[in-house]
């Protein structure tokens, strides 16, 4: 079946603009991930939801940045008054059901939107 | 979750074994060791995990010291596919997000 879907795939704001950024998981899957990666980085977490409920927004660096999974599928992470610094790759994962170490549901990730302001 | 250190980079032949080591020396006992890679500018893969006891799948070896202070991730037979980074990640049971380091970026060659 199809795979995790990120849209749009690349998009370039400027500064002071607000960014919509999107992730269609695997159909059925319960948790959905986000995920930012700079240049010559490992994926840093941001946020993560089981279905609706957003459990965990530790990741997200300041206030511009919120997410929301209104009906437990479709996702949206939104960069307020972008900044510089916010340019990389957005993924997106998702898993069946919710990961922890010990049942490693896998994450399966998209292909990621690269955001660059300007 | 403990700390994790990689080497940043490493060569292999292809159809020889690559062998991936890990340290995490301040590892507790209820952590796991998790691999992923990431090729080019794909999104990561899982490719294997361990709590104790060494693992196999169809992808890759785990090999993890009596003391749990290090691992190797192994695979017996390197291909061009596999040149990627690999993401060695250290996490309790009850975590629910992965931590990334910077990881090894593995280059295999003719």
């Amino acid at each position: 079946g199809a795979g995790v879907s990120q849209s749009p795939r690349y998009k370039v704001t400027k500064r002071g603009q607000d960014v919509a950024l999107r992730c269609d998981p695997i159909s059925g899957h319960v948790s959905l991930y986000w995920y930012r990666q700079a240049l010559g980085q490992g994926p840093e977490f941001l946020t993560y939801f089981n279905y609706e409920a957003q459990q965990d927004k530790s990741g997200l660096p300041n206030d511009r940045f919120s997410a929301e999974r209104p009906e437990g599928s479709i996702s949206t992470l939104t960069i307020q008054r972008t900044e510089q610094r916010d340019s990389a790759m957005y993924r997106c994962a998702s898993s069946l059901f919710p990961f922890t170490g010990t049942n490693n549901y896998e994450q399966y990730f998209g292909p990621g939107t690269r955001l660059t302001v300007t | 979750d403990a700390k994790t250190t990689q080497p940043p980079s490493m060569d292999c032949a292809e159809g020889r074994a690559a062998n991936l080591p890990c340290n995490h020396s301040t590892i507790s006992g209820n952590e796991y060791v998790y691999w992923y890679r990431q090729i080019h500018s794909q999104g990561p893969q899982y490719i294997i995990h361990g709590l104790k006891n060494n693992e196999t799948n169809e992808m890759a070896s785990l090999i993890i010291t009596e003391d749990r202070k290090s691992s190797t991730l192994i695979l017996p037979h390197a291909t061009l596919r596999d040149t990627a980074v690999y993401y060695c990640i250290v996490i309790t049971g009850t975590a629910s997000k992965l931590t990334f380091g910077t990881g090894t970026r593995l280059q295999v060659t003719l």
